[in-house]
């Protein structure tokens, strides 16, 4: 079962327009990690942020984390359409295994 | 990909007959993972290894074996290949970031290999 459901499912945006994706989660965490996957390719690691922490930045990157709520967002603000891409949340239970959810599949119109 | 090489990168093989799946690292981790993807699933955790000769199943273990010999290879072994099989296999790899209370996992993965069963 997936520990990381995101929402929505596909988003479609323009260039220059922010895209905000939510993941949300049933069990505690000790982190949360955000990944990239372009069409055809790996995984590719983001951001991650911790329990402890409530907001992350990381280029155009912001990451928040609400564990009261078990939820956690991504914002990519002025977006390429080098970003088009799926996007996946995972959680870390400190258990050296990541569990991911399904995954928002973004795409930014030139 | 971090020094994560999948082989075969595609393959196509018949219902029963044995496939193996090769990923090789040259980072060194110690743990190394299989998943599956498919559409609407997300991925999944088929096996993973915590160092030469220990592993454990993960959430999608039936059907599949593993063995790592060496701490570079991790080989994925589908003894018996049916249609539910088909899918995208991904190896990964978990390097560890911070100490103590900061202490967490990040993964790197490999490009996949694309199976699908006839």
């Amino acid at each position: 079962s997936q520990q990381g459901e995101e929402d929505p499912q596909a988003l479609s945006i323009q260039e220059g327009e922010n895209a905000t994706m939510n993941c949300s989660y049933k069990t505690s965490i000790n982190n949360l990690q955000w990944y990239r996957q372009n069409s055809g390719r790996g995984l590719v690691h983001l951001i991650l942020i911790r329990s402890n922490e409530r907001e992350k930045h990381s280029g155009r990157l912001r990451v928040t984390l609400d564990t009261s709520k078990k939820s956690s967002s991504l914002l990519i603000t002025a977006s390429r359409a080098a970003d088009t891409a799926s996007y996946f949340c995972a959680t870390d239970n400190a258990g050296n295994m990541l569990t991911f959810g399904g995954g928002t599949r973004l795409m930014v119109k030139p | 990909d971090a020094g994560i090489t999948q082989s075969p990168r595609h393959k196509v093989t018949e219902t029963g007959t044995p496939v193996t799946l090769r990923c090789h690292q040259t980072e060194n981790h110690r743990y190394m993972y299989w998943y599956r993807q498919d559409p609407g699933h997300g991925l999944r955790l088929i096996h993973y290894s915590y160092g030469v000769k220990d592993t454990d199943k993960g959430e999608v273990s039936d059907g599949y074996s593993v063995s790592r010999s060496k701490t570079e290879d991790f080989l994925l072994t589908l003894e018996s290949a049916t249609s539910s099989q088909t899918s995208v296999y991904f190896c990964a790899i978990s390097a560890s970031v911070g100490r103590g209370k900061g202490f967490s996992h990040e993964q790197y993965f490999g490009p996949g290999t694309r199976l699908t069963v006839t």
